[in-house]
């Protein structure tokens, strides 16, 4: 069966410092792969998709940029980190249905 | 995607079934209703999504209208593990690049 991990599942970090989150998905080949945001208190906001390797798409132009090194790897960085890059971060994968990990909280001091 | 409209919250009494309605007018031939849900500090979680027929899992049943401008999420046995908010989005179906936009959804508190 297909699995997703994403870690780490909770960071503090100061402002200027640099992010990096990553999410591995087992168990299929070329999924579909997101990173999505979710602000305290706010929706689900969608923030980058790949649909293979070295194939990113940004969807919110922000401080933030995803990497697909390899087929099942999706990483999320940012050089800067800055306050309102804080939030719960969520990576997913789909193949007709689109599946979420654990998600990471950012919190930017 | 076509958009949706769902109640901000419900409340259900445990052992009940729980009727989440969702409202998408605007949904076209080709899309898709899905519902997930999301405990407080978790990722969604799959629930259900259908195109016109009615769907049943071990979680749930969606009942589409016929015109398909409506849809419900029945949880046939509330438990207090239930409570959660609970989101209708109607998207084509994920493959290449289909992206879900969340909307607030419905927060539903089970009680006892």
């Amino acid at each position: 069966s297909q699995t997703i991990h994403q870690w780490p599942a909770t960071l503090v970090q100061p402002v200027g410092s640099p992010l990096s989150l990553e999410c591995t998905v087992e168990g299929t080949s070329n999924p579909n792969l997101y990173w999505y945001r979710q602000a305290a208190g706010r929706g689900l906001q969608l923030l980058f998709y790949s649909v293979g390797i070295g194939q990113i798409s940004s969807e919110v132009p922000q401080n933030l940029s995803a990497s697909r090194p390899q087929d099942r790897q999706f990483i999320l960085s940012s050089k800067k980190l800055l306050l309102s890059d804080s939030g719960f971060y969520l990576c997913a994968w789909s193949e007709n249905t689109i599946y979420f990990g654990e998600g990471s909280w950012l919190t930017v001091v | 995607d076509a958009k949706t409209t769902q109640p901000t919250s419900m409340d259900c009494a445990e052992g009940r079934a729980a009727n989440l309605p969702c409202n998408h007018s605007t949904i076209s031939g080709n899309e898709y209703v899905y519902w997930y849900r999301q405990i407080h500090s978790q990722g969604p979680q799959y629930i259900i999504h259908g195109l016109k027929n009615n769907e049943t899992n071990e979680m749930a049943s969606l009942i589409i209208t016929e015109d398909r401008k409506s849809s419900t999420l029945i949880l046939p046995h509330a438990t207090l593990r239930d409570t959660a908010v609970y989101y209708c989005i109607v998207s084509r179906r994920t493959g290449t690049a289909s992206k879900l936009t969340f909307g607030t959804g419905t927060r539903l508190q089970v009680t006892l």
